[in-house]
């Protein structure tokens, strides 16, 4: 699995964009970017994914670059609640179309200030 | 639909003791697994499970023993418990076809070996 660089933490103001960026250089062709994120002391949540197109859903926009080697996980209007560990994650799906092998690092801890 | 059901949220174990911990999903995920997050540290995968009938080891499953006799359920064994064994662990579940790209983890137990 390609390996992912995010950086360690990062601060937003309630009610602006939240932009978290994501690298990931050695991924290949079949490799999707998902992202999770982890609220203190809960499971983690999946937000959302992508393999080369951006994406959007109720949560987030993932913007991947054309080179797919970097990604930035937008949160449009950040709330306190939004808080938490955030973990980019380079995966390929199995032939069945799933995945259930997923490898966290430490992830990026954004803090949303009032 | 109450997803991904851990139970206990706490536990206290001593040196040598045994204990299951266990894990429900009542989504009909093909997929199940287990991950332990130490402090300051991402997840990492101890085993998972394809189907019922078959699991297999992840990255960090000596301690541990599981087994998959239902769709449902998914419990983790420990043996005899070591202070190393003290984490929060969380299982996790998907579908193994389009839409599993997405885990569903999940609230975790805490566990403590003294």
């Amino acid at each position: 699995d390609a390996k992912t660089t995010q950086p360690t933490s990062m601060d937003c103001a309630e009610g602006r964009a939240a932009n978290l960026p994501c690298n990931h250089s050695t991924i290949s062709g079949n490799e999707y970017v998902y992202w999770y994120r982890q609220i203190h002391s809960q499971g983690p949540q999946y937000i959302i994914h992508g393999l080369k197109n951006n994406e959007t859903n109720e949560m987030a926009s993932l913007i991947i670059t054309e080179d797919r080697k970097s990604s930035t996980l937008i949160l449009p209007h950040a709330t306190l609640r939004d808080t938490a560990v955030y973990y980019c994650i380079v995966r390929g799906v199995n032939s069945g179309g799933s995945n259930y092998k997923l490898t966290f690092g430490k992830g990026t801890l954004l803090t949303v200030n009032p | 639909n109450a997803g991904v059901t851990q139970t206990p949220k706490f536990q206290v174990l001593k040196t040598g003791q045994s204990m299951t911990l266990q894990c429900a999903q009542d989504m009909n995920h093909e997929y199940m697994s287990w991950y332990r997050q130490d402090p300051g540290m991402g997840l990492r995968l101890i085993h998972y499970s394809v189907g019922a009938g078959i699991t297999d080891q992840g990255e960090v499953p000596n301690g541990y023993n599981v087994s998959r006799s239902t769709t449902e359920d998914f419990p983790l064994r420990l043996l005899s418990a070591a202070p190393s064994q003290t984490s929060v662990y969380f299982c996790a579940s998907s579908y193994s076809r389009p839409g599993g790209e997405k885990l569903f983890f999940g609230s975790g137990t805490q566990l403590s070996v003294l």
